[in-house]
């Protein structure tokens, strides 16, 4: 089993560029997040999906929006990059809330 | 006080040392809890969930204190591999409600 895959692994955009990170999950659960992790800061709930068909933001949503596709995907796009968004940005998934959860390998993102 | 705080460390051990890390909480009714290694530039990895009995896994134990708020985590002779920052997690019951640590560094050295 893969466990949970991210895509791309790597992007730079420009100022006001647009893009979607994808991420996929293979265990059948039905919660996801994204987060974003930054040096010296703990990771940060940008979204989150308690199950398919429903999304909620988390601490940190500005600058974001979400897509839950099915219960496997969930996407996760910036409208218009702004240097503030250069972080590493993780996708992950659970059974349900308390249960523990299980990372993808993240994206590095750099907004210039 | 911050909701979840970790000692950033690093911790400094020669192979085959014993080393452990608390985690303190500050929301008495928190839920779950969690241990993660994270290597550098990696994903965060569960190590081990943590259990009010506390729980062992080979070289791991996991404690958990609810009168004083914190768990902590045991490392037995440690390896060069047991490198990496720990993060605990503390989940007080909600998809919002989990925290987590800014990590402990720990650095076995041989």
């Amino acid at each position: 089993n893969a466990g949970v895959t991210q895509t791309p692994k790597f992007q730079v955009l420009k100022t006001g560029q647009s893009m979607t990170l994808q991420c996929a999950q293979d265990m059948n659960h039905n919660s996801m997040y994204w987060y974003r992790q930054d040096p010296g800061m703990g990771l940060r709930l940008i979204y989150y999906s308690a199950s398919e068909g429903t999304t909620d933001k988390g601490e940190v949503p500005n600058g974001y929006n979400v897509s839950r596709l099915n219960k496997r995907e969930f996407s996760l796009r910036l409208e218009s990059a702004a240097p503030s968004q250069t972080s590493v940005y993780f996708c992950a998934s659970s059974e349900f809330a308390v249960r523990e959860q299980y990372f993808g390998p993240g994206t590095r993102l750099t907004v210039t | 006080r911050k909701e979840v705080e970790q000692d950033p460390g690093p911790f400094n051990v020669p192979e085959g040392a014993t080393v452990a890390f608390n985690c303190t909480y500050s929301n008495s009714a928190s839920q779950s809890f969690f241990w993660y290694r994270q290597d550098c530039r990696k994903e965060p990895k569960l190590l081990m969930s943590v259990y009010s009995s506390g729980n062992e896994d080979g070289r791991f134990t996991a404690q958990l204190n609810r009168a004083s708020q914190y768990i902590s985590l045991l490392i037995r002779d440690s390896k060069l591999s047991d490198s990496a920052t720990y993060l605990c997690v503390v989940n007080s019951g909600g998809y919002q409600k989990v925290t987590f640590g800014t990590g402990t560094k720990l650095q076995v050295i041989p």
